[in-house]
């Protein structure tokens, strides 16, 4: 069973640019996650989508992050304009139903840094 | 400055002893717990997980211990080899919640 994929693996970019990440959950996983971890913690939830609907985006900083999932499948996540403190591995994670039992399946991120 | 994030719990174990990797929590809400490990440059890989009404877990060289009285969960890795070097994560959720709240992390080095 293929894995969930983000791509890019690493980006580096300036402060108040622009980044956009990508993920594709496991196949037919209908939750779809975006966490934000920093360095030397454990990872925090950003987003949290039950198909193509958001199911919890109160820690979002939704002034300059934003996310969809249009056709309830892939994912983007979105940082615009960027600042040094979002400099973080951003983990995409899928599990096959809302329900927090399930298990959730990580990909491997991308690493952000900001300069 | 310094982030105190940076400052991760370390335990280093010699090859084929045991470990033990702790987490407190504090949600007394809490019912379900799951233990992740994350290998460097890789996501977080789920272990093991524990329910509210039991007190242990064992799985393939792993165990859990919840003791809900003081809020601590435990992992507990047999006969350590060095590919169980990585940083060890406790998360927790409670039912209603559906969201995971990750602790700080473990990091565990394998000293061959």
């Amino acid at each position: 069973e293929a894995g969930v994929a983000q791509s890019p693996r690493y980006k580096i970019i300036e402060k108040r640019q622009s980044v956009a990440f990508w993920c594709n959950p496991i196949s037919g996983h209908a939750t779809l996650y975006w966490y934000q971890q920093i360095l030397g913690q454990g990872p925090k939830l950003l987003i949290q989508f039950q198909n193509n609907g958001v199911v919890d985006d109160s820690q979002l900083p939704k002034d300059r992050f934003s996310a969809e999932r249009l056709k309830g499948v892939d994912s983007t996540l979105k940082i615009q304009p960027a600042k040094l403190e979002d400099s973080a591995v951003y983990l995409c994670a899928s599990s096959s139903n809302l329900a927090s039992r399930e298990t959730q399946y990580f990909g491997p991120g991308t690493r952000l840094l900001v300069l | 400055g310094e982030s105190v994030g940076l400052h991760l719990p370390t335990l280093s174990v010699q090859e084929g002893d045991n470990s033990i990797i702790n987490c407190a929590y504090s949600n007394s809400a809490s019912d379900y717990f799951i233990w992740y490990k994350q290998e460097s440059g890789k996501g977080p890989q789920f272990i093991i997980d524990i329910r509210s009404n039991m007190d242990k877990r064992q799985g393939q060289r792993v165990t859990v211990l919840l003791n809900k009285t003081v809020k601590h969960l435990s992992l507990q890795i047999a006969a350590t080899q060095p590919g169980d070097s990585a940083v060890y994560f406790c998360a927790e959720t409670d039912f209603g919640n559906e969201k995971l709240t990750f602790g700080t992390g473990t990091r565990l080095t394998i000293i061959p």
